[in-house]
């Protein structure tokens, strides 16, 4: 059983709408959580962290974490044809970090 | 400040040959991550080095990989001999701290097994 699994997608938006990207976790233990964004070809660049149950919101992004249903999402407001990326959700646990393989979003013009 | 960086980007070998990836963390980064990302998946944790000591090595296929952190800065990650599986890209990422720290990746090197 993985950590981390996500939908690899891709999740096809329209340009100016909400993306939403979902996660879910396997150990009810894990703590931190961690959304990355990687351009093709690429590194992956953090986005923002949560710690905490319920929303965090930076900017356009809000993190959700809901650790009794063991899972965590990112909401992207106002997509952008930039936003196009695969999204990594990651957590940290057992003194590791561990990453699904992430969901590719296409948002469209 | 300059971010992470990586030598070389790209490499292509053959089987049963050998290869080394040179890794130079952010200045003061006590922390450095080698991970391993498969085309289509997401990176996985090889090696993490706190300082120059091992924090964790427990994905790292000892019998062909090893890694090392010499005075706590530059890194080296070699596998011999490769094999065709070993294709993907490895990256690497420092942190100012150990265990949960903002991660900062460098550009990471195409190695392709042939």
């Amino acid at each position: 059983q993985k950590e981390v699994e996500q939908n690899s997608g891709p999740l096809s938006v329209p340009e100016g709408a909400i993306a939403s990207l979902n996660c879910t976790y396997s150990d009810r233990g894990s703590q931190s959580f961690f959304w990355y964004r990687q351009y093709s070809g690429k590194s992956p660049e953090l986005i923002m962290f949560i710690y905490s149950n319920g929303d965090k919101e930076d900017g356009r992004f809000t993190a959700q974490l809901n650790k009794a249903s063991q899972y965590v999402s990112l909401l992207i407001r106002d997509s952008q044809p930039s936003d196009s990326a695969t999204y990594l959700c990651a957590l940290y646990n057992f003194n590791k970090f561990y990453f699904g393989s992430g969901t590719k979003l296409n948002v469209k013009p | 400040e300059a971010g992470v960086a990586q030598s070389p980007r790209y490499k292509i070998i053959e089987k049963r040959q050998s290869v080394a990836f040179w890794c130079n963390p952010i200045s003061g980064h006590a922390t450095l991550y080698w991970y391993q990302q498969i085309l289509g998946q997401g990176p996985k944790l090889l090696i993490q080095f706190q300082n120059n000591g091992v924090v964790d090595d427990s994905q790292l296929p000892k019998d062909r990989f090893s890694a090392e952190r010499l005075k706590g800065v530059d890194s080296t990650l070699k596998i011999q001999p490769a094999k065709l599986e070993d294709s993907a890209v490895y990256l690497c990422a420092s942190s100012l701290m150990w265990g949960v720290d903002t991660q900062y990746f460098g550009p990471g090197t195409r190695l392709t097994v042939l």
